[in-house]
């Protein structure tokens, strides 16, 4: 079964420093998403791509966060002054479709530790 | 969006199948129902979507009555591994067939918990 693939899955950074969360979607899809989960609470929507540009995007997704798809395959979510309140899981989703026809494939996460 | 309701919690036994009922009395027409699994420290996964009726597949079924203000995904003989959060989402799921996506909006979900 083809998977969403992500990295790191466990990133410690420091605050006020960059980071780049990498994602490679399942090869045929079109629709990129980015979700992210802080702990024990729910999933919550960040932003979703599609031709290469953002289609839609959450008041969470602020000038400090940037999508990219720089090479036809990896899709990429940029924090650019991490914060404390910026710890969280991270999951970026593909869909072959803008429709839910078959449901999104999420990947396994990345962990976003800011100290 | 139409606003979905969940218990909490669940607890089951291996073997038991599971009920989780989630309401939605505000689905419009286009709505269809969607669930989706989480494990811990994983990202969710869809398990199974419908309009109405019963739908099955290898995993669950859905059952949705004719007044869809409900629905119930049915897991058949449980194990530990289905200790999990199931979130019910209802929603248009034509909409982003013009190019944008659409994005999943989550609740809180029910924690399944499966105990020996």
């Amino acid at each position: 079964e083809p998977e969403v693939t992500q990295t790191p899955s466990h990133q410690v950074t420091q605050m006020g420093q960059e980071v780049i969360l990498r994602c490679v979607p399942i090869s045929n899809h079109l629709y990129f998403y980015w979700y992210r989960q802080i702990l024990g609470q729910k999933v919550e929507f960040l932003v979703s791509f599609y031709n290469n540009e953002i289609s839609e995007k959450s008041e969470i997704f602020d000038d400090q966060f940037s999508v990219e798809r720089p090479d036809g395959s990896n899709f990429t979510l940029k924090i650019r002054s991490t914060k404390l309140e910026d710890s969280a899981m991270y999951f970026c989703a593909s869909s072959p479709r803008g429709d839910h026809n078959y449901g999104y494939t999420f990947g396994s996460g990345t962990r976003l530790t800011v100290v | 969006l139409a606003k979905t309701t969940q218990p909490i919690s669940m607890d089951s036994y291996e073997g038991q199948e599971v009920n989780i009922t989630c309401s939605h009395n505000n689905i419009a027409t286009n709505d269809y129902i969607t669930w989706y699994q989480q494990f811990p420290s994983q990202g969710p996964r869809f398990i199974i979507q419908g309009y109405k009726t019963k739908v099955t597949n290898e995993v669950a079924s859905l059952f949705i009555p004719a007044d869809r203000k409900s629905s119930t995904l049915s897991l058949p003989r449980v194990s530990l591994s289905d200790t999990a959060v199931y979130y019910c989402l209802v929603g248009d799921i034509n909409l982003g067939l013009t190019g944008g996506g659409n994005k999943l909006t989550f609740g809180t979900g029910t924690q399944l918990k499966v105990e020996l």
